[in-house]
C-alpha cells in the first residue's frame, strides 16, 4: 500500500539557518509527489511538485527513487516560512492524494 | 479567476443529525475531491467526483456520501453524525483529477458535532 511518512511533527530552526523537512514514501510504481503548505489561518496551497522541478519561495525538493524520499529544503529559512508542511503522493493515473501527517516548521527570529 | 468555494465555513450539529457541505470548484475544473482533516488522523481522502461520477472512494463508512452536479459543483453528506466526525472538511478542485495539473484546495468547512 502507498504511504507517506513525515518523521518530524515539529521542527524549529533559526532564521537564516538551512531547513530540511523529510518525506519518505512507499509505492512500487512511479509516484507524483507534492509539497503543500498551510500558513496560519490560510488554505492548504501547493508549494511545489516534483514533475515541474521548480523552486518556489526558495524551496526545492528532489525525488530520490533509490531512497524513496522527497525532502524539502531551503538554504536560508525566513520567519514567514513558519507553517505546516505536508508531503503528498499521487500514484500514476490516480485521482486523489495521500498525505503525510505534516511537519510544523517554526522559524525562530 | 475565482478559487474553490466551500460553504458553509462553520457548522455545529448534534449527534444523530445529518449535514450537507458544498464545494464549488474553479471554473473549468471537472474534478472535485473531498478530504477530512483532523488533528489525530491528518488529511484523509474521502472521495473524488469527475463529470458527475464517483471515481474513487477512501476508507470511510457509508454514512459519508457525495454527489456532483452538471456544473461540477459537489456536495458531501454525512448522515447519523458521530462525535468523531468533527473535523475540517476540505475539497480540492482539479482540471481532470490527476496530479498533472495539481489540486487547488478550498478553505474548508469546520464541522463540530456536539
Amino acid at each position: 500500500a502507498q504511504r507517506v511518512t513525515q518523521p518530524e511533527k515539529l521542527l524549529s530552526v533559526f532564521k537564516g539557518a538551512p531547513v530540511e523537512l523529510k518525506c519518505n514514501y512507499s509505492y512500487s510504481g512511479s509516484p507524483e509527489l507534492f509539497w503543500y503548505v498551510q500558513y496560519s489561518r490560510q488554505r492548504l496551497q501547493l508549494l511545489l511538485r516534483h514533475i515541474s522541478r521548480e523552486s518556489i519561495k526558495g524551496f526545492t525538493a528532489d525525488l530520490n527513487k533509490g531512497e524513496t524520499s522527497f525532502h524539502l529544503k531551503k538554504p536560508f529559512a525566513q520567519e514567514e516560512d513558519s507553517a505546516m508542511y505536508y508531503c503528498a503522493l499521487a500514484f500514476t493515473g490516480a485521482n486523489n492524494l495521500f498525505f503525510g501527517t505534516g511537519t510544523r516548521l517554526t522559524v525562530i527570529p | 479567476k475565482a478559487g474553490v468555494t466551500q460553504t458553509p465555513r462553520y457548522l455545529i450539529k448534534t449527534r444523530g443529525q445529518q449535514v450537507t457541505l458544498s464545494c464549488s470548484p474553479i471554473s473549468g475544473h471537472r474534478s472535485v475531491s473531498w478530504y477530512q482533516q483532523t488533528p489525530g488522523q491528518g488529511l484523509q481522502f474521502l472521495f473524488e467526483y469527475f463529470s458527475e461520477t464517483q471515481r474513487n472512494k477512501g476508507n470511510f463508512p457509508g454514512r459519508f456520501s457525495g454527489r456532483q452536479f452538471s456544473n461540477s459543483r459537489s456536495e458531501m453528506n454525512v448522515s447519523t453524525l458521530e462525535l468523531g466526525d468533527s473535523a475540517l472538511y476540505l475539497c480540492a478542485s482539479s482540471l481532470d483529477g490527476t496530479g498533472d495539473y495539481g489540486y487547488t484546495f478550498g478553505s474548508g468547512t469546520r464541522l463540530t458535532v456536539v
